[in-house]
């Protein structure tokens, strides 16, 4: 039961463009979302976290959008650099369940940011 | 910022025997840990959860003792994989909570092949 999903395996954007990468939770129990980038062998790394009670958080490049209602967020990149490519993950937690939660990871977007 | 340290990086061991991976925190006590697999081009799975001084919490389908985890203080977390197999081979990640159980931050993997 994939209770986070991102339905796009890879994307591809042009340097200086905006990247958007999608994710979709069934699970209306999680209050807390995460986006990860993650390079191969290494661990992820934070990139930008919004709670339920927000629509929108912005930090420089990366902006996360979250649609309640649609059980749906999105990352924004812009401009898109070719550091940038890498894959990215969201995640998912329920708050305030007395100690810290663990996260449910989505499947995963490859972006690759082309010259 | 908050570092975990896990180690080995990679190991190739022989099918039967078994594995230890470490993963301590250098500047921050981690009350809780979090160790993840991931399969190629897959997401990561929460393997266990594991509370300082306590049993760890297992998701459904992962054998606790094929996988022994202990988390004797609250710098150190250990995953053993006892009588690795090939199906073992993975990359496995750890993970600490920080500030609160918004954050977490995550060691940088280990390789595992079993040949």
């Amino acid at each position: 039961d994939q209770q986070v999903k991102q339905n796009s395996p890879s994307l591809s954007v042009q340097e200086g463009r905006i990247s958007i990468l999608n994710c979709d939770y069934t699970n209306s129990m999680f209050d807390y979302f995460l986006w990860y980038k993650k390079y191969p062998a290494e661990g992820p790394t934070f990139l930008i976290s919004i709670s339920s009670i927000k629509d929108k958080n912005e930090d420089g490049r990366f902006t996360v959008f979250l649609n309640k209602s649609a059980k749906h967020l999105s990352l924004h990149i812009v401009p898109s650099q070719p550091g940038d490519s890498a894959v990215y993950f969201c995640a998912a937690k329920r708050l305030n369940t007395g100690t810290a939660s663990k996260l449910t990871f989505g499947t995963g977007t490859r972006l690759q940011v082309t010259l | 910022g908050a570092v975990v340290s896990q180690h080995p990086s990679r190991v190739i061991c022989k099918s039967g025997t078994s594995v230890k991976i470490e993963c301590r925190s250098l500047d921050f006590q981690a009350t809780t840990m979090f160790w993840y697999r991931q399969f190629p081009k897959q997401s990561l799975m929460l393997m266990a959860t594991s509370n300082e001084g306590s049993k760890a919490t297992y998701e459904q389908g992962v054998e606790k003792d094929k996988f022994l985890i202990n988390h004797a203080s609250l710098t150190l977390s250990t995953l053993t994989v006892t009588s690795a197999h090939p199906e073992d081979s993975s990359f496995y990640i750890c993970s600490a909570a920080t500030t609160g159980g918004y954050g977490y931050t995550f060691g940088s993997g280990t390789r595992l092949t079993v040949v």
